[in-house]
């Protein structure tokens, strides 16, 4: 199975702050399609999981541009600018392009 | 606009099988793909597979022989089913629609 690593596994953030959430798989993500299916996912607490980016850096209907994401192969980053109480939760990173999907362990973004 | 909603027993016991419905209104599940996925008591997130439109299925190998995916296109809902449960298998249960939309999750325990 493609293990997906994130760090860190907490981040503590101040209002209105910018961090960023690492994503390493243990292989290329590309799809012989050439997509790349690299999802970003945060759920807050009480909620089910919602779906912020797709493949790689494409923001998910309704989500802000606060929100970012980036990279290729193996190596991807999710940023966060201007970080808003409502960001706070566990986010995921998540790969769709080998079976079985598997998902990072998460990173629970906190207040400072 | 899309919703989903588990329902189900909260509570099976180890060696029985555990069965959840997802209903679906909004959309109909004869388009897209529709996947179960559960998180486990921390943070650990398992896809458990899917449903296609045409009816095919996708399962994670770790879960071998003892999980299906059904549907009931005249209901709008399709359904898990796994045989053989033990405590590992304590989680809250959520169903998708691949993977921007999913319902509140289902927590069940598995416990004599």
């Amino acid at each position: 199975d493609v293990v997906m690593t994130q760090t860190p596994v907490s981040l503590s953030v101040s209002l209105g702050g910018q961090t960023s959430i690492s994503c390493r798989s243990s292989q290329s993500l590309v799809h012989s399609d050439g997509n790349t299916y690299l999802y970003w996912y945060l759920q807050k607490p009480g909620q089910s999981p919602q779906l912020l980016i797709y493949k790689v850096s494409n923001r998910f209907s309704g989500v802000p541009d606060r929100f970012s994401g980036s990279g290729s192969g193996t190596d991807f980053t999710l940023k966060i600018s201007r970080v808003e109480p409502e960001d706070l939760g566990v986010y995921y990173c998540y790969q769709g392009t080998h079976y079985p999907n598997t998902f990072g362990a998460g990173t629970k973004l906190e207040l400072k | 606009e899309v919703q989903l909603q588990e329902s189900g027993p909260g509570l099976v016991k180890p060696s029985q099988s555990l069965s959840l419905t997802c209903s679906v209104t909004g959309y109909s599940i004869t388009s897209n793909y529709w996947g179960w996925i559960r998180k486990f008591p921390g943070n650990k997130m398992e896809w458990m597979g899917y449903i296609s439109y045409s009816g095919s299925t996708s399962y994670n190998p770790s879960l071998k022989s003892r999980i299906s995916i059904t549907r009931d296109t005249s209901k709008n809902q399709f359904f898990l089913q796994l045989n053989s449960v033990t405590t590992e298998d304590t989680a809250t249960y959520y169903c998708a629609r691949y993977l921007d939309a999913w319902g509140q999750g289902a927590s069940v325990t598995v416990s004599s």
